[in-house]
């Protein structure tokens, strides 16, 4: 079955510390890739996307990512993490550009000390 | 910046009971979904609305579930005699044609 997987569910981080967070998700066809943050509290907002181009993607916030398509892999950097970096973070698929349905992985949780 | 809203924040129903909730999307935007997010679980697609009709539904969206848009600003999910499983974080969400979801606060249910 088609999935999204988010491999590191708690990361702990102290700020200034680089952050990378692993999304996978396997389907063979077209996709497009999305991250999402929900801050605690309030709802899931877009960081970034991807639909096409540059598979180097740069969001909001400083956040980024990269989609390799060889790897089936769309991670989530940012150089240099800030207290208010804490949030869970999800990753999303609209798996087949004919669909509007995302498909989220199980998020990860980011917890960033001063 | 506009956004999402969704009502009530939080309804506990018993079982077997009725409920309706309640999502008023982003004016300009012509897609309309609900998701969940039963407690330490993934979010969950149900069912995507476009142009008056269901345009996507999940396995999870069966006969117990059903959407409606009344009156050209509401959307909302109506869940016929809940169940305690139904017990989870609901999400509306709306887009354009071709851009990303834009999501609400969730509503809270609580099925007893």
């Amino acid at each position: 079955a088609q999935s999204v997987s988010q491999h590191n569910h708690h990361v702990i981080l102290s700020e200034a510390a680089s952050l990378e967070l692993g999304c996978n998700y396997s389907y063979g066809g077209t996709v497009n890739l999305f991250w999402y943050v929900q801050y605690p509290g309030q709802h899931l907002q877009l960081l970034l996307k991807y639909f096409s181009g540059d598979p180097l993607v740069k969001g909001i916030k400083g956040f980024e990512a990269e989609f390799i398509k060889s790897k089936f892999s769309f991670n989530l950097r940012k150089p240099s993490v800030q207290w208010s970096d804490t949030a869970e973070y999800f990753c999303a698929v609209i798996l087949d550009t004919g669909r509007r349905a995302l498909t989220f992985g199980s998020g990860t949780r980011l917890q960033v000390q001063p | 910046e506009p956004e999402v809203t969704q009502t009530p924040s939080h309804q506990v129903t018993q079982m077997g009971q009725e409920v309706i909730l309640r999502c008023v999307p982003i004016s300009n935007h012509l897609y309309f979904y609900w998701y969940r997010q039963i407690l330490g679980q993934k979010v969950e697609f149900l069912v995507s609305f476009y142009n008056n009709e269901i345009s996507e539904k999940s396995e999870i969206f069966d006969d117990q579930f059903s959407v409606e848009r009344p009156d050209g600003s509401n959307f909302t999910l109506k869940i016929r005699s809940t169940k305690l499983e139904d017990s989870a974080m609901y999400f509306c969400a709306s887009s354009e044609v071709e851009t990303e979801a834009f999501f609400g606060q969730g509503t809270r249910l609580t099925v007893v």
